[in-house]
């Protein structure tokens, strides 16, 4: 079965520092999404991106984070300028269709560690 | 906001137990409900799905079925196994909007 695939699986980095997590989608998947996860909390909605657009993003997604789909597979994250706030799991999702009921398939995500 | 409030954990069964952990959301319109499985050190899994009232979802000896009048889609197991202890994520996802709501998660473990 097709599946989202994230590197790195886990990621250290200094506060301060600018970090990129990737993820690639599944192949025929057109809708893309970010999702963190604080350790022992709630799963959050970032950002979710189409055609080359956000289309829709949170009060979480500030202007220290960006996306970017650079080829036809890739899809990025980039947090310019890390907080320790930021240290999380972040899970790529991807969906054939929005707004629907297809479900989004979600990889196994990157953990992010920021010192 | 729509929203999805799960039970609360951690739950611990012995194994063949019969399992239980309620969701109740709300939201306006007709959202599709889900029940996503994180296995320890893995990503999110989607278990079961239901897109309308009174569907029932299943897939691995686990169900759940969408309640409407209730707004309820609570998820149970007849016998549930060690490899099932996992934490387990109700969520909706509404029709006008793209985003994927959870629950803040159920930790199991079963034990043998």
């Amino acid at each position: 079965e097709p599946e989202v695939t994230q590197t790195p699986s886990h990621q250290v980095t200094q506060m301060g520092q600018e970090v990129i997590l990737r993820c690639v989608p599944i192949s025929n998947h057109l809708y893309f999404y970010w999702y963190r996860q604080i350790l022992g909390q709630k799963v959050e909605f970032l950002v979710s991106f189409y055609n080359n657009e956000i289309s829709e993003k949170s009060e979480i997604f500030d202007d220290q984070f960006s996306v970017e789909r650079p080829d036809g597979s890739n899809f990025t994250l980039k947090i310019r300028s890390t907080k320790l706030e930021d240290s999380a799991m972040y899970f790529c999702a991807s969906s054939a269709r929005p707004r629907s009921n297809q479900p989004q398939h979600f990889g196994d995500g990157t953990r992010l560690s920021i010192l | 906001g729509d929203s999805v409030t799960q039970m609360e954990g951690p739950v611990t069964l012995s194994e063949e137990a019969f399992l239980t952990i309620n969701c109740t959301y709300t939201a306006t319109g007709y959202p599709s409900l889900f029940w996503y499985v994180q296995y320890p050190g893995e990503g999110l899994q989607l278990l079961l799905k239901a897109t309308k009232a009174d569907d029932k979802g299943s897939n691995k000896g686990f169900e759940a079925t969408y309640r409407k009048e209730t707004t309820s889609f609570h998820l149970e197991k007849g016998s549930v196994q060690v490899s099932d202890s996992a934490v387990y994520f109700c969520a909706l996802r509404g029709t006008s909007y793209d985003k994927v709501i959870f629950g803040p998660g159920t930790s199991l473990s079963v034990i043998p």
